[in-house]
């Protein structure tokens, strides 16, 4: 089955640590994405790549960092200069090579500071 | 900057009531958008994807129309279930090309009774 794999599910990290949130994706597709979702705030963009070895920051990169070494995988590591850095992490991709352009997600991360 | 409003953000319906969820944007520049659900604690389901050219997409009971001109769309809902209880947002895809970014809303968290 093709699709958006996430791991791990859950993720606990103490302050100072740095961790990193795996997405992996085997839908060919070209562009990749990490979102944030808060209570009451919806979803907002960490970073985004349109093609492997570049990427760009989104409205929210500050305290985190990403590669895209390869098409399939797309990590994102949260660093201790993340100062609120729990919430439920969203994985996203899109095949804009096709002319239906539709974003797919993962299962989502959620990590939480203790 | 683009901005996707959804309201109200709940609405609590009975079993069967057929429903509209609505969505409006600011900037009427844009690529397509996009209709998705999210049950609690998962992640996103793209339901419908309507491209800047065309004004409705349908899938089994839900029916989507975009009205670029006046930065609005509407989600159908027929004969609501009580299986149709999630959280549904909107977005909108920047101009700017078929992998760019897009903006969320902050989505409508609908409960259908029994």
């Amino acid at each position: 089955d093709g699709g958006i794999t996430q791991s791990p599910k859950y993720l606990f990290r103490k302050e100072g640590q740095n961790v990193t949130l795996s997405c992996e994706q085997n839908l060919n597709h070209d562009a990749m994405y990490w979102y944030r979702q808060d209570p009451g705030q919806g979803l907002r963009l960490i970073y985004y790549s349109q093609i492997v070895n570049d990427f760009q920051k989104g409205d929210i990169a500050e305290g985190y960092s990403v590669s895209r070494e390869k098409k399939e995988s797309f990590p994102l590591t949260v660093t201790s200069a993340q100062k609120n850095p729990t919430a439920f992490y969203l994985c996203a991709s899109t095949n804009g090579g096709s002319s239906y352009n539709e974003q797919f997600f993962g299962p989502g991360t959620r990590l939480t500071v203790l | 900057k683009q901005e996707v409003t959804q309201i109200p953000a709940a609405l609590s319906v009975p079993e069967g009531e057929n429903l509209v969820l609505n969505c409006s944007f600011t900037d009427s520049a844009i690529y397509n958008l996009q209709w998705f659900r999210q049950d609690p604690g998962k992640g996103l389901t793209s339901l419908l994807l309507i491209q800047s050219s065309q004004r409705e997409q349908t899938s089994g009971r839900l029916n989507a129309s975009l009205d670029k001109s006046s930065g609005r769309s509407t989600l159908y809902i027929a004969a609501s279930q009580p299986g149709d209880s999630a959280t549904y947002l909107c977005a909108v895809r920047a101009l700017t090309g078929a992998n760019s970014k897009l903006t969320f809303g902050k989505g409508i968290t609908l409960s259908v009774r029994p």
